[in-house]
């Protein structure tokens, strides 16, 4: 079954330091991944998305991402905090063919001390 | 930058009460989906709908629940007899051609009492 892992449901860093979010996924066909971000009180907001070009994949607000199929994995970076970063930040994946669900991670909340 | 628009933001039903939550899409979109959000559990996928029929709908998606695009303009989901669980974010999203870069809107929060 598809599936996607968070690893770590809340992530706390000092402002200027490094972010790294975790994402598993779980697939047998080729996976379209994504990032999601969700401030507070708001909806859902595209950070970036793989869809089979480049492996290395470049966001909104300096985040990026890495396609590592090797691993599995779909790691969001960013190399230095900022306060405003704060959010939840949501890994989806959904899969070709005659679907286009998004199955979601269950979130990892990012605090930004100052 | 065209927006996914929800209303309305907030609404709060009594139980066993049919309520009506209201999207207008990004106006050249053609995929519209629903996915609902329950207080601290993940984002889940409730329906798609594409050609004005539903192309997919998840397992929490049952006869209670219903799709429309009335006017080409709004996309509806009606829930006709709410009960407790329901409580949740609804998110409205859309994309031009599917494959999940869709843009989402800001949620209605239902609360059924």
């Amino acid at each position: 079954a598809q599936s996607v892992t968070q690893l770590g449901s809340h992530v706390s860093v000092s402002e200027g330091a490094l972010v790294l979010l975790r994402c598993n996924y779980s697939s047998s066909v080729p996976p379209y991944l994504f990032w999601y971000v969700q401030y507070p009180n708001q909806g859902l907001q595209l950070l970036l998305k793989y869809t089979s070009a480049a492996t290395l994949v470049k966001g909104i607000n300096g985040f990026e991402a890495e396609f590592k199929k090797s691993e599995t994995s779909f790691h969001l970076t960013k190399p230095s905090a900022h306060m405003s970063d704060a959010a939840e930040y949501f890994c989806a994946v959904s899969f070709r063919g005659n679907t286009d669900k998004l199955i979601f991670g269950t979130g990892t909340r990012l605090q930004v001390f100052p | 930058e065209p927006e996914v628009t929800q209303t309305p933001s907030h609404q709060v039903t009594q139980m066993g009460q049919e309520v009506i939550l209201r999207c207008v899409p990004i106006s050249n979109h053609l995929y519209f989906y629903w996915y609902r959000q329950i207080l601290g559990q993940k984002v889940e996928f409730l329906v798609s709908f594409y050609n004005n029929e539903i192309s997919e709908k998840s397992e929490i998606f049952d006869d209670q629940f219903s799709v429309e695009r009335p006017d080409g303009s709004n996309f509806t989901l009606k829930i006709r007899s709410t009960k407790l669980e329901d409580s949740a974010m609804y998110f409205c999203a859309s994309s031009t051609t599917g494959g999940g870069g869709y843009t989402f809107g800001s949620g209605t929060r239902l609360t059924v009492v």
